[in-house]
């Protein structure tokens, strides 16, 4: 099984500032098709998880440019270029190349 | 637009079966580009895929390992919704349980609301 390791595992923000997640996966998730496997969610305090990034660095429907998403390797960053307070939650990256397995989760604060 | 209603009893008894209903407005359980999703979110385990089923040409069930041989997830095309079934239940099996579509290569976009599930003698 492929093991998706984030970190940190909680940050606080100050409003306007910027703000790295980190996520480590156990093997490649390459695919053949040149894509990474890879997702970002977001869950807010009492609601379901909500998709933000796929495939490593697409922006899902509605989702503000200030997220974005980038890989090294098998490491995956999720930034946000300027914290606002809509953005606490805990935030977890998920693999999609062998079915799903989610990280720990990040949790988000603000200062 | 899109919207997941899920259904089903908050409390079972240890060693019976968990049944839960996810019923489909907006999109359509054998729809060749998703794929019907249940994942349950626990302190202990955290957000944990549980299984998926999928129509492209024939249905398709996947599992995971953890729950193989205890879980069934099934299609029903008449009333546009999926199920799951999840027996032999212990406490470690609490949880909120969500549905949720995911889209070929796209992600899970479309989550249901949550639904506690608590396993008691």
């Amino acid at each position: 099984d492929i093991v998706m390791t984030q970190s940190p595992l909680s940050l606080a923000v100050t409003p306007g500032e910027p703000a790295s997640i980190f996520c480590r996966s156990s093997q490649s998730l390459l695919h053949t098709n040149g894509y990474n496997y890879l997702d970002w969610y977001l869950q807010k305090p009492g609601q379901s998880p909500q998709l933000l990034i796929y495939l490593g660095s697409n922006r899902a429907s509605g989702v503000p440019d200030r997220f974005s998403g980038s890989t090294s390797g098998t490491d995956f960053t999720l930034k946000i270029s300027r914290v606002e307070a809509e953005d606490v939650g805990v935030y977890y990256c998920m693999q999609a190349l062998q079915t799903f397995t989610f990280g720990q989760g990040t949790r988000l604060e603000i200062k | 637009q899109v919207q997941l209603q899920q259904s089903g009893p908050g409390l079972v008894k240890t060693s019976q079966t968990l049944s839960l209903t996810c019923a489909i407005s907006g999109d359509s359980v054998s729809s060749d580009s998703a794929a019907w999703n249940w994942i349950r979110q626990s302190p202990s385990r955290g957000l944990e895929w549980l299984g998926r089923t999928y129509y492209r040409s024939k249905w398709y069930n996947d599992y995971a390992v953890s729950v193989k041989s205890r879980i069934t997830i099934n299609p029903d095309t008449p009333k546009n919704q999926f199920s799951l079934q999840l027996n032999s239940v212990t406490p470690e099996d609490t949880a909120v349980y969500y549905c949720a579509r995911s889209i070929s290569d796209m992600g899970i976009d479309h989550w249901g609301q949550g639904a506690l599930v608590t396993v008691s003698s």
